[in-house]
């Protein structure tokens, strides 16, 4: 499979924990986009990479999210001490960012759970 | 004001219907525009992109106003397997991060 996956598909926390996903872009993709999805609600920016640095931030985005890249391949998400409001899907998506209108590929997602 | 705004739906209509979806969006410097689509419990997956000369693809036909900022979506003859959430996405700044920003969703949902 070449699309973009994520690791795990679901988790359920215990409220304070904290969690990291994963997530593998298409191979040759330079720009990898981490975004947040609530039942009813469109996908929610959090954060940006081209190659392995990060480009943008959301300013919705607290401090307890920490976002990296470390060689411009896979990408980790994390959540420190995971609240309730943070349950939601977790999006991943990647594209080569070839012209203004390169299609944007999505992961399945994460569904995280805070209980 | 949400930076890209679409009709609230859900939008309920029988097979073979014709159906519009509109959405407007607040920077008046953005610079590529695009319709996904996203099945229920699935990811978004792109429709179309939408040029500011307007374009067709079968059934589908998109169209942008930049004096207005306002995007459309139009599904004609209309099938089951078109039921899906509509999300209206804006890139502003290419040059500068060519991030995506989604509009909240139409829900579709289309009936024999």
């Amino acid at each position: 499979d070449t699309g973009v996956s994520q690791d795990p598909r679901h988790k359920i926390t215990k409220r304070g924990q904290n969690v990291t996903f994963r997530c593998d872009p298409i191979s040759e993709h330079n720009r990898l986009y981490w975004y947040r999805q609530t039942l009813g609600q469109g996908p929610e920016f959090l954060t940006y990479f081209q190659n392995e640095a990060q480009l943008e931030k959301s300013r919705l985005l607290s401090d307890r999210f920490s976002a990296e890249r470390p060689k411009g391949s896979f990408s980790t998400l994390e959540i420190q001490r995971t609240e309730q409001g943070d349950s939601a899907m977790y999006l991943c998506a990647s594209s080569s960012g070839a012209s203004p209108y390169t299609e944007a590929f999505f992961g399945q997602g994460t569904r995280l759970t805070v209980v | 004001r949400k930076e890209v705004e679409q009709d609230p739906g859900p939008f309920n209509v029988p097979e073979g219907a014709t159906v519009a979806f509109n959405c407007t969006y607040s920077n008046s410097a953005s610079q590529s525009f695009f319709w996904y689509r996203q099945d229920c419990r699935k990811e978004p997956k792109l429709l179309m992109s939408v040029y500011s000369s307007g374009n067709e693809d079968g059934r589908f036909t998109a169209q942008l106003n930049r004096a207005s900022q306002y995007i459309s979506l139009l599904i004609r003859d209309s099938k089951l397997s078109d039921s899906a959430t509509y999300l209206c996405v804006v890139s502003p700044f290419y040059n500068q991060g060519g991030k995506l920003i989604f509009g909240q969703g139409t829900e579709l949902s289309v009936k024999p």
